[in-house]
């Protein structure tokens, strides 16, 4: 089970929009809609803000969104915000009730 | 909602065993699965397996088969999860997510207990 390709960082100044890929195999990625998307403060559990590729669970900001296009997933966070900032990790459905993780993208809000 | 509280911090020594616990507060997890997730120190997620009480189920990554045991209780409500032969790189915060399973897969991670921290030291 190899980790999912995330790119170590991204950023972006407040208002504007970016884009986080997730690259994985057609045995993951590319077969499942099973990709989530977690953000993670410093010091604090992960929270869920996209599943299945593309939905976002109640509360959370439709700046967020999700979507897959072959063995990429990606995640766009909109209209950047101060609170934004964080480590993003992606995850994917790798067959036989295995998971598999993104090595995680730093996101700094300028 | 459901909370899941997780048992407080550890400190062992080298091939010492820890357990850790995850109860769902306001819930349990009958109908939904238990996986565990460690973080080392400066590092990303790494998923280490899952249980399904509802299917009766247990999932080992690779990584950590024969060294990682994932049980619950009778009421589902909490989850445990034992690693032996602790080695320093071991080290890390582990965290319990509750699995939401779709058609029998586990498909996504809605709520998270707030970590442990085992520290292996000699």
């Amino acid at each position: 089970q190899s980790a999912l390709t995330q790119p170590p960082s991204a950023s972006g100044s407040p208002g504007q929009s970016v884009t986080i890929s997730c690259t994985g195999t057609s045995r993951d990625v590319g077969s499942y809609t099973f990709v989530s998307w977690y953000q993670q403060h410093p010091g604090k559990a992960p929270k869920l803000i996209i599943y299945e590729v593309k939905k976002r669970p109640s509360g959370v900001p439709d700046r967020f969104s999700g979507s897959k296009s072959g063995n990429t997933a990606s995640l766009t966070v909109s209209g950047l915000q101060p609170d934004d900032e964080g480590d993003y990790y992606c995850t994917s459905y790798a067959g036989s009730n295995t998971v598999v993780f993104g090595g995680g993208t730093r996101l700094t809000v300028l | 909602q459901v909370q899941l509280v997780q048992s407080g911090a550890e400190v062992k020594k080298p091939g010492s065993s820890v357990k850790v616990s995850c109860e769902a507060s306001g819930g349990s997890f009958s109908t939904y699965g238990i996986s565990w997730v460690r973080q080392a120190p400066g590092q990303g997620l790494e998923w280490m397996g899952g249980i399904i009480p509802l299917f009766g189920t247990t999932t080992y990554a690779q990584k950590f088969q024969g060294r990682v045991t994932f049980t619950t209780d009778k009421s589902a409500i909490t989850g445990y999860m034992e690693v032996t032969g602790l080695r320093s790189e071991d080290t890390a915060v582990y965290y319990c997510a509750r699995n939401v399973v779709v058609t029998g897969i586990p498909g996504y991670f809605d709520f998270w207990g707030q970590g442990t921290l085992v520290t292996v030291s000699s």
